[in-house]
C-alpha cells in the first residue's frame, strides 16, 4: 500500500518551460514534505520542503504547492534547466514519527536544450 | 566538508558471506538511517537511530543488524548475504531538530551472487 504516489515515472520538457512534478498522498497524518533530487551514481539531494500548515514554499526556481483537502503537492520548477534533469522524489512525514520518511517512487525528469 | 560519507562505494558477495556497511556524518547530527534503494520500490528504511548508542528497526529491518558506538558513526551489518540483499544501499544523517531534512551519501552499490 503506496502512502506516497508519483504517478508519472518520467517527464520530458524543453529548456526555459516550466516542470511541473506531482505527488499524491493517502496518511492526512503526513504534516511535513519535502522534495529531493537525485542525480545518477549520487545519493538524495534535499531540494525543498512544506509544512502542513502552509500551502505554498518558494526558493528561487522551485515552488512547492500543498493542497490539503486533495491531499496533494507539486513541485514547479521555473525556468526549467538541463542542469535539472534527474530523478525526483516525494518524501512524507507523520507527526510524532522520529522523522521517519515515507517515499514515493520518483519522477525522472529531461530537460532538453 | 565532506558531509555523509559512504564506505565502500561497491561491493560483490557471495550468498552466505558477512559483511559491514559503514556510514560516517562530520555534522553531528543526532539522527542516522539506512535505506535501501530497489527498482520500483522507491527508499526504504532499514534501522535507525536516535542517537548514540541506539537503535530501532524500520520497515525492512530482517537480515540486517546496526549499531551506533559513536554518535558520528552508524553500521549496517549483513550476517549472511542472501541475494534478496541485492541493492544500492544510502545511509541519511538529520539533526535533533524538526523539520530538518535528511543528508545522504553516495551510496553503497551491493551485488549478492
Amino acid at each position: 500500500d503506496q502512502q506516497v504516489k508519483q504517478n508519472s515515472p518520467s517527464l520530458s520538457v524543453q529548456e526555459g518551460r516550466i516542470s511541473i512534478l506531482n505527488c499524491d498522498y493517502t496518511n492526512s497524518m503526513f504534516d511535513y514534505f519535502l522534495w529531493y533530487k537525485k542525480y545518477p551514481a549520487e545519493g538524495p539531494t534535499f531540494l525543498i520542503s512544506i509544512s502542513s500548515i502552509k500551502d505554498k514554499n518558494e526558493d528561487g526556481r522551485f515552488t512547492v504547492f500543498l493542497n490539503k483537502s486533495a491531499k496533494h503537492l507539486s513541485l514547479h520548477i521555473v525556468p526549467s534547466q538541463p542542469g535539472d534533469s534527474a530523478v525526483y522524489f516525494c518524501a512524507a512525514r507523520a507527526a510524532g514519527n522520529n522523522r521517519k520518511l515515507i517515499w514515493g517512487l520518483g519522477t525522472s525528469l529531461a530537460v532538453n536544450p | 566538508n565532506a558531509g555523509v560519507t559512504q564506505t565502500p562505494k561497491f561491493r560483490v558477495l557471495k550468498t552466505g558471506q558477512s559483511m559491514t556497511l559503514l556510514c560516517a556524518q562530520d555534522m553531528n547530527h543526532e539522527y542516522m538511517y539506512w535505506y535501501r534503494q530497489d527498482p520500483g520500490m522507491g527508499l526504504r528504511l532499514i534501522h535507525y537511530s536516535v542517537g548514540e548508542g541506539t537503535t530501532a528497526k524500520g520497515e525492512v529491518p530482517d537480515g540486517y543488524n546496526v549499531s551506533r558506538l559513536k554518535k558520528q558513526n552508524f553500521l549496517l551489518g549483513l550476517e549472511s548475504a542472501a541475494p534478496s540483499q541485492t541493492s544500492v544501499y544510502f545511509c541519511a544523517s538529520s539533526p535533533t531538530f524538526s523539520n530538518q531534512p535528511q543528508h545522504f551519501g553516495d551510496g553503497t552499490r551491493l551485488s549478492i551472487l
